[in-house]
């Protein structure tokens, strides 16, 4: 399994917000910056959010991102039907010495 | 904007070696370090390795055994070969470019992907 921890599935319905939460340790989240990633299948893997917290120029202010302790956290609101896709989150692990991935979460826009 | 395109066979017979090429355009491979990733299929994403323009690699720990990363400046490209393939290696491929600054690291842009398939 994956090194951290994402819900496999979340979902909403459009103009709603929602949360995808990411659980790791002190090794990795407690010690680096958070990644978000957006990927529909098919296609290249898109940065959401880097540093935390920090949006790449053209991704929209619905994203949102943010870290507490050994936790992250993204949010998305005003849910739109393109927001459809799975979202994994990134960090630095200490043992690894280089990155590891949550699981990805399947977000379902209802 | 920089790009990357995976290429090399979709299928590898098991026991034999998988060989994946990244073909940068839109930019230089020069002062950046180059990841490989993949994605088994219904799991999550593992990274496999990276390598900086110099030649300069790290692996994941449970590949490094098997994953040599090379890197060809003069065509912009860098590679990957995982020797002793086995039916656990198929996956999609991906090439990313890394950014890294002290306690921060995302990979930005990511290559399409290509599917490999370990089979005889």
């Amino acid at each position: 399994q994956s090194v951290l921890t994402q819900p496999p599935s979340a979902s909403g319905t459009p103009g709603q917000g929602v949360i995808i939460s990411c659980s790791g340790s002190s090794l990795n989240i407690g010690s680096h910056s958070v990644n978000w990633y957006q990927h529909l299948p098919g296609t290249a893997p898109k940065v959401l959010m880097y540093s935390d917290n920090q949006r790449p120029s053209g991704v929209p202010d619905r994203f949102s991102g943010s870290k507490s302790g050994t936790s992250a956290s993204l949010a998305i609101s005003g849910l739109q039907s393109e927001d459809e896709a799975d979202y994994y989150c990134a960090a630095w692990d200490d043992i690894m010495n280089g990155p590891v991935f949550g699981g990805g979460t399947k977000l379902t826009v209802l | 904007q920089v790009q990357l395109q995976e290429s090399g066979p979709g299928l590898v017979k098991p026991s034999e070696t998988l060989s994946l090429t990244c073909s940068v355009s839109g930019g230089s491979i020069s002062n950046y370090y180059w990841s490989w990733i993949r994605q088994s299929a219904g799991k999550g994403l593992e990274w496999i390795g990276r390598i900086y323009a110099t030649g300069i690699t790290n692996y994941n720990p449970s590949l490094k055994s098997r994953v040599t990363m090379s890197v060809d400046t003069s065509k912009n490209q860098f590679s990957l070969k995982v020797n002793s393939v086995t039916a656990a290696d198929t996956a999609i491929y991906y090439c990313a470019r890394d950014h890294y600054r002290p306690g921060s690291h995302w990979f930005d842009p990511w290559g399409q992907g290509t599917l490999v398939t370990v089979s005889s």
